[in-house]
């Protein structure tokens, strides 16, 4: 039983491509954070969200709480960008469920 | 930026050997967690503490594992009897308060060995 589905697995882009992380869950959340993984293992969070859209620089997080739905986009895409990300959630009795990670290549 | 500190960055253990991992969490939240992540595999939560006691655990916590907060600044997961299976990148995190729009910060991890 998977709580947080993600996809794709492996996105492989062209630098400057417009990039789309999807996540659906199937628990209720407090909260739902994108979070992205550099080799080495060191996990940074980009986004928290509970509700609308957020933007930070060239990325864009969305939520759709009655599909249970979140994005990330990545605008401008950039070799630097490489990177799993990783949506995990926040389940109201307060557990975290992770996705599986989406691992982005991104080619000069 | 205050941040979540995680000590050491990696341990080398023998099989069957106790191992302690250390956080230290942000100084005003009061919810903490870790979680695991094998090699190759997802993140897998394991636990999560408040007011001195968990409040949700995973199937993989069992009876091996045990966490504590034994002072004010740091958090602790202790391995009783390490076996291979256990080796991983161990990360903390903690947050604030339990509500919505209440941020998880996350450690740099611990990447345990078990030989």
């Amino acid at each position: 039983k998977n709580e947080v589905e993600q996809s794709p697995q492996n996105l492989t882009a062209q630098e400057g491509e417009f990039i789309t992380i999807n996540c659906s869950y199937s628990v209720g959340i407090s909260a739902l954070h994108w979070l992205q993984q550099h080799p080495g293992g060191g996990i940074v969070s980009l986004f928290m969200l509970s509700s609308g859209k957020k933007k930070h620089g060239r990325l864009i997080a969305t939520i759709n709480i009655q599909e249970k739905h979140s994005s990330l986009h990545i605008t401008a895409s950039h070799p630097r960008d490489s990177a799993v990300y990783i949506c995990a959630v926040i389940e109201a009795g307060n557990q975290f469920y992770f996705g599986t990670g989406t691992s982005l290549t991104v080619i000069p | 930026e205050p941040e979540v500190t995680q000590t050491p960055s990696h341990q080398v253990t023998q099989m069957g050997q106790e191992v302690i991992l250390r956080c230290v969490p942000i100084s005003n939240h009061l919810y903490f967690y870790w979680y695991r992540q094998i090699l190759g595999q997802k993140v897998e939560f394991l636990v999560s503490f408040y007011n001195n006691e968990i409040s949700e655990k995973s199937e993989i916590f069992d009876d091996q594992f045990s966490v504590e907060r034994p002072d004010g600044s740091n958090f602790t997961l202790k391995i009783r009897s390490t076996k291979l299976e256990d080796s991983a990148m161990y990360f903390c995190a903690s947050r604030v308060g339990g509500g919505l729009n209440t941020e998880a910060f996350f450690g740099q991890g611990t990447r345990l060995t078990v030989v």
